[in-house]
């Protein structure tokens, strides 16, 4: 168990380019969380998956981001036309969603801080 | 709905102090509640959980959190504070029925410890 990784840790780009983060979850979890926090607030959701399929998105995810899970293994979030506002941590999340297995807890990465410029 | 309120949005206790961090929350089901610890340019540690069997909860590093439903209280003390302890700590309650690990958090405490 190697835990949640993601990549890059740190993003820095220009405002209007399109950017992409990737999340590695624990190889048993099913579920999968995206989750933004800003200065001084707390994490916000922003989407899950179960398995490969995307089951809530928030109103946070305005229709610049969009999110994969594609085989029901690691997750990408891409970001186009970046705006300073989205400037944050975004960290990924995750659970087994299987009775008795921890299965209320979240595991988290260590998060991609995004700055735009 | 879900919510969390976490009173204080900065606490400064010195070392062997007593730490207390305050999490009140919403929940229309039985939640379950967590808190977490992030240090600098890191990701979320869990401390410890509530999931309905004991009211006191004891978790990681000395720290332990009561369950008070009368008060929707979930505050989270340590009897002696240590330097290491220095972090920011969130409070977190699950959602409902099927999205029980879709987690709304508080805004945060940042518990600073002085020598």
């Amino acid at each position: 168990d190697t835990g949640v990784s993601q990549d890059p840790r740190h993003k820095i780009t220009k405002r209007g380019q399109n950017v992409t983060f990737r999340c590695d979850p624990i190889s048993e979890h099913n579920r999968l969380y995206w989750y933004r926090q800003t200065l001084g607030q707390g994490p916000e959701f922003l989407t899950y998956f179960q398995n490969e399929a995307q089951l809530e998105k928030s109103r946070l995810l305005s229709d610049r981001f969009s999110a994969e899970r594609p085989k029901g293994s690691f997750s990408t979030l891409e970001i186009q036309r970046t705006e300073q506002g989205d400037s944050a941590m975004y960290l990924c999340a995750s659970s087994p969603h299987d009775y008795g297995k921890d299965n209320e807890k979240l595991f988290f990465g260590s998060g991609t801080q995004l700055s735009v410029l | 709905a879900q919510s969390v309120t976490q009173l204080g949005s900065h606490v400064s206790v010195s070392e062997g102090a007593l730490v207390l961090l305050r999490c009140n929350y919403s929940s229309s089901v039985p939640p379950y509640l967590f808190w977490y610890v992030q240090y600098p340019n890191q990701g979320l540690q869990l401390l410890l959980k509530y999931t309905s069997a004991a009211t006191l909860v004891k978790g990681i590093n000395g720290f332990e959190a009561e369950f008070k439903k009368s008060e929707t209280s979930f505050h989270l003390t340590k009897p002696s504070a240590h330097m290491s302890d220095a972090a920011e700590y969130f409070c977190a309650v699950s959602g409902e029925g099927y999205n029980f690990n879709k987690f709304y958090f508080g805004s945060g405490t940042k518990l600073n410890v002085k020598p």
